[in-house]
């Protein structure tokens, strides 16, 4: 079965440093990994997704993540990091192996920026 | 392009009541599902379909149900709301041939059963 973790509940980062949000995988065939972000009483919004090809991935906002098939990780980062950054961050999960596969979600990482 | 629509966006149930959350989407996407957001516990997966017909449970499906007899509409019911169903929920749609699997959300859906 295929799962997804977002180990940290809260990050805190200061304004113009680097950030980082961490998130693990289970699948059992190749793994599709994505960032969505989500802004109080909002949907969600995509940021970036790794299918296949470069293990670093570039998306929205300044957004990057690398894809670690060892580490079974796909973390999110962003050089410097902004107060509008501050947001609910999500990492999901669907196994490639299967057209009939889910996309499963983690439990999602509280972004807080401080100036 | 109106994308992915969910109605209702607000919606007040009393217990036992049953109603349905209304998704469609314009972009011929095969894939289809619903989530609930609670606080602290992320987006849950409710069921999903991967074309018409075609429908299946995912993590959180009891006292939910849905149907895909088209390739644009995924309607979930509720057939008798609990206070535990109090959550936000959200429809996705995407599609390995058309969107590159990325994943396209409706606004949300505010349901409160009192």
């Amino acid at each position: 079965a295929q799962s997804v973790a977002q180990p940290e509940d809260q990050v805190n980062v200061a304004e113009g440093n680097p950030l980082t949000v961490k998130c693990t995988y289970s699948v059992s065939g190749n793994p599709y990994l994505f960032w969505y972000v989500q802004y109080p009483n909002r949907g969600l919004q995509f940021l970036l997704k790794y299918i296949t090809g470069d293990n670093l991935v570039k998306g929205s906002y300044g957004f990057e993540a690398e894809f670690n098939k060892s580490q079974t990780s796909f973390h999110l980062k962003k050089p410097s990091a902004l107060v509008s950054d501050s947001a609910l961050y999500f990492c999901a999960v669907r196994d490639g192996y299967s057209s009939a596969s889910k996309i499963i979600f983690g439990s999602g990482t509280r972004l807080s920026i401080r100036p | 392009n109106a994308g992915v629509t969910q109605t209702p966006k607000f919606q007040v149930l009393k217990t036992g009541q049953s109603m349905t959350l209304q998704c469609a989407q314009d972009m011929n996407h095969e894939y289809m599902s619903w989530y609930r957001q609670d606080p602290g516990m992320g987006l849950r997966l409710i069921h999903y379909s991967v074309g018409a017909g075609i429908t299946d449970q995912g993590e959180v499906p009891n006292g939910y149900n849905v149907s895909r007899s088209t390739t644009e509409d995924f309607p979930l019911r509720l057939l008798s709301a609990a206070p535990s169903q109090t959550s936000v929920y959200f429809c996705a749609s995407s599609s390995d041939r058309t969107s590159g699997n990325t994943i396209y959300f409706g606004e949300g859906s505010w349901l409160t059963v009192v």
